[in-house]
C-alpha cells in the first residue's frame, strides 16, 4: 500500500480539464511544500511535471498546474490532449526516514 | 544536457546480489548540487524510492530495504551503483536511476534513466 493515496483512474474528453488528487498526512503532503508530480507513458521513464507543489520545470506545458490544500495535493490538466493519456504519480517529502514517498499512481484516459 | 543510463544483469538468481550501475553523461556527478537516487517499479505497480547518495559518499536508504541495500559512487567514472543483496521474486522490477535536486527542486527527481528490467528467477 502506497504512502500517498491517488484515485486509480480518471478520464476526460479532449479540451476538458481534469484534476488528480493526492492525499497524505501532516508528516508529508500537509507539512511541507515539496510535492511533485510525474507523468509516465507506457514503457517510459517518469517525467517531472510539477515540483514544489506548483512549479513547472522548463518545457512543461502551462496546461499542467499543481496546488495543495491541507493534506491533499492536486494536479490539474486543462485543455486535455490525446498525448496527456498516461499514468501520473505524486510524491512528497516525508519527515519519516523514508525521505520521499510516492502515490500509487493514477491512469488518465483521454476519451 | 545531463543523461543517465542504467546497466547491469537483467536476470539474477534468488538469494544472490543484484548489481546495477548508473552512468552520468553531459555533467559531473561531483557538481554538489544533486543527490543521485535509485527508484524501482514492479510491473504494473507504483514507484518505490530505494535510496540516494551524495558526491561525498553520504547515503540515505529506504528503511524497508536498508538492511540489503548499498549505494556507492565512483566520481572518477562519473557513475553510481546499487547493490541489493538476498534478492527474492519480490525484487523483480524496473530499476531507475534519477537525479534529485538539493537547493533547487529538493525531493524532486528531474532527470531519469530509461530504466532497466531486473528479473529474479532461478
Amino acid at each position: 500500500q502506497s504512502a500517498l493515496t491517488q484515485p486509480a483512474s480518471v478520464s476526460g474528453s479532449p479540451g476538458q480539464s481534469i484534476t488528480i488528487s493526492c492525499t497524505g498526512t501532516s508528516s508529508d503532503v500537509g507539512g511541507y511544500n515539496y510535492v511533485s508530480w510525474y507523468q509516465q507513458h507506457p514503457g517510459k521513464a517518469p517525467k517531472l511535471m510539477i515540483y514544489d507543489v506548483s512549479k513547472r520545470p522548463s518545457g512543461v506545458s502551462n496546461r499542467f498546474s499543481g496546488s495543495k490544500s491541507g493534506n491533499t495535493a492536486s494536479l490539474t490538466i486543462s485543455g486535455l490532449q490525446a498525448e496527456d493519456e498516461a499514468d501520473y504519480y505524486c510524491s512528497s517529502y516525508t519527515s519519516s526516514s523514508t525521505f520521499v514517498v510516492f502515490g500509487g499512481g493514477t491512469k488518465l484516459t483521454v476519451l | 544536457q545531463v543523461q543517465l543510463q542504467e546497466s547491469g544483469p537483467g536476470l539474477v538468481k534468488p538469494s544472490q546480489t543484484l548489481s546495477l550501475t548508473c552512468t552520468v553523461s553531459g555533467g559531473s556527478i561531483s557538481s554538489g548540487s544533486y543527490y543521485w537516487s535509485w527508484i524501482r517499479q514492479p510491473a504494473g505497480k507504483g514507484l518505490e524510492w530505494i535510496g540516494r547518495i551524495y558526491t561525498s559518499g553520504s547515503t540515505n536508504y529506504n528503511p524497508s530495504l536498508k538492511s540489503r541495500v548499498t549505494i556507492s559512487v565512483d566520481t572518477s567514472k562519473n557513475q553510481f551503483s546499487l547493490k541489493l543483496s538476498s534478492v527474492t521474486a519480490a525484487d523483480t522490477a524496473v530499476y531507475y536511476c534519477a537525479r534529485e535536486g538539493i537547493a533547487a527542486r529538493p525531493y524532486a527527481f528531474d532527470i531519469w534513466g530509461q530504466g532497466t528490467m531486473v528479473t529474479v528467477s532461478s
